[in-house]
């Protein structure tokens, strides 16, 4: 079955600079990829998507690339600021009879 | 959280006691899903609906899991008889489709002594 990693090691960051986070899969050739944010005590919120043929997508200070050949996606955070601080997780859609599927989330604390 | 209202906020419960959890999507998307929550597992997809039609339940984890959408507007989660393994943050989000962005709401914590 198609697995999602994430570190699930808490990413801490001085402030400015910038924080990357790493989705990797495996047995899986999704068509696009989600990315949310989570702070403590909230549901998640849509950040971004990208789709397999974009190589790269930008939000403001937010920059996302999608390799289907190493089948990952890292997920940047420029001139990072304690505002920045919380859970990030990759989401992938349904492929064959699953469902969306996401990963667990990398943590991200922004030191100011 | 815009577009979706969940109740209680917070649960708490002894083990064996019937626990209902409450949704109510405020805008209007088609699909409504139930997921579970914890640092264990991570998001788990229990269940979602499609106009509200049951269309895969296949995550509900045991037949004291139950969930209902009577109308566009409210949905429930029923746990009954509830046990302390069902501890964990509850949401609801909506979305116009299984693999298209979802709209989460705040969660309901359950705990469940």
């Amino acid at each position: 079955s198609q697995k999602i990693e994430q570190n699930s090691e808490a990413l801490n960051i001085q402030e400015g600079k910038t924080a990357t986070l790493t989705c990797n899969y495996t047995n899986y050739s999704p068509a696009y990829l989600q990315w949310y944010r989570q702070d403590p005590g909230r549901g998640p919120v849509f950040l971004l998507l990208i789709r397999e043929n974009e190589k790269e997508k930008r939000k403001e200070r937010l920059k996302v690339t999608f390799d289907t050949t190493l089948k990952q996606s890292l997920f940047h955070i420029t001139a990072s600021q304690p505002a920045d601080s919380a859970t990030y997780l990759c989401a992938l859609p349904p492929w064959g009879n699953n469902r969306l599927a996401f990963g667990k989330g990398n943590q991200v604390v922004v030191i100011p | 959280d815009a577009g979706v209202i969940q109740s209680p906020r917070h649960e708490v419960t002894e083990m064996g006691q019937e626990v209902t959890l409450r949704c109510k999507p405020i805008s209007g998307h088609d699909y409504l899903f139930w997921y579970r929550q914890t640092m264990m597992r991570g998001l788990e997809l229990l269940i979602y609906f499609n106009n509200n039609v049951p269309i895969d339940d296949s995550g509900m984890p045991e037949d004291r899991f139950s969930a209902k959408m009577p109308n566009a507007s409210f949905s429930t989660l029923k746990i009954q008889p509830s046990e302390p393994r069902d501890s964990a943050v509850y949401f609801c989000a909506i979305g116009t489709g299984v693999g298209e962005t979802q709209y989460f709401g705040p969660g309901t914590r359950l705990l469940v002594l």
